[in-house]
């Protein structure tokens, strides 16, 4: 099976703009969770989506945003950039919202000038 | 690994040697817990989980010990090999809840 695949792998912005990223997880996993990591903060919870909902929301503020899709691909949008939104963006898939295991795709830098 | 920031937690271990990554988790209420492997460039990866109703679980070269009564998780390596060398986090989680809390991660290096 193919891994977790997140696109676009590295993205440079500037203040104020919004930035879309996207996530294919695991063939079969409903559940798509996202994370932010910075060398500061550590791994820290966005959110995770499963059948399309939103079913868990960490303390980000409302600029971060996501969806899922009804063939589970989900996507994250940040908008009205700041600097301290560089960061790597990881996603996480598992077959359910169930303490399943959670695989994660290889991220995407993101860096805001 | 992606976590390598101000004043991470360095592990030297020479090559064959035994590795052991200790982790303090923080709430009481978490009943699952996973190790993951984070190599320069790359997503976590996962290596191995532990719920808490196990206080040991085994896997190739890998052992997880779980110790609630002071909320501490460990991983041992055995024989430890290059590909080893990564930045390693501890997760934890509770009932029915995909929300990961990571710690802050150690830094293991394997000396040839």
């Amino acid at each position: 099976k193919a891994g977790v695949t997140q696109t676009p792998r590295y993205l440079i912005k500037t203040r104020g703009q919004q930035v879309t990223l996207s996530c294919s997880p695991i063939s079969g996993h409903r559940s798509v969770s996202w994370y932010q990591q910075t060398p500061g903060q550590g791994l820290q919870f966005l959110f995770e989506y499963f059948s399309e909902t939103q079913r868990n929301k960490g303390n980000f503020p409302g600029r971060f945003s996501g969806r899922q899709f009804s063939n589970s691909r989900s996507e994250m949008n940040v908008s009205t950039l700041e600097l301290g939104d560089s960061a790597l963006y990881l996603c996480a898939s598992s077959l359910d919202s169930g303490q399943e295991t959670q695989y994660f795709g290889p991220g995407t830098r993101l860096l805001v000038l | 690994g992606e976590s390598v920031g101000l004043h991470l937690p360095t592990l030297s271990v020479q090559e064959g040697d035994n590795s052991i990554i200790n982790c303090a988790y923080s709430n009481s209420a978490s009943d699952y817990f996973i190790w993951y492997k984070q190599e320069s460039g790359k997503g976590p990866q996962f290596i191995i989980d532990i719920r808490s109703n196990m206080d040991k679980r085994q896997g190739q070269r890998v052992t997880v010990l779980l110790n609630k009564t002071v909320k501490h998780l460990s991983l041992q390596i055995a024989a430890t090999q290059p590909g080893d060398s990564a930045v390693y986090f501890c997760a934890e989680t509770s009932y029915g809840n995909n929300r990961l809390a990571f710690g802050k991660g150690n830094q293991v290096v394997v000396i040839p």
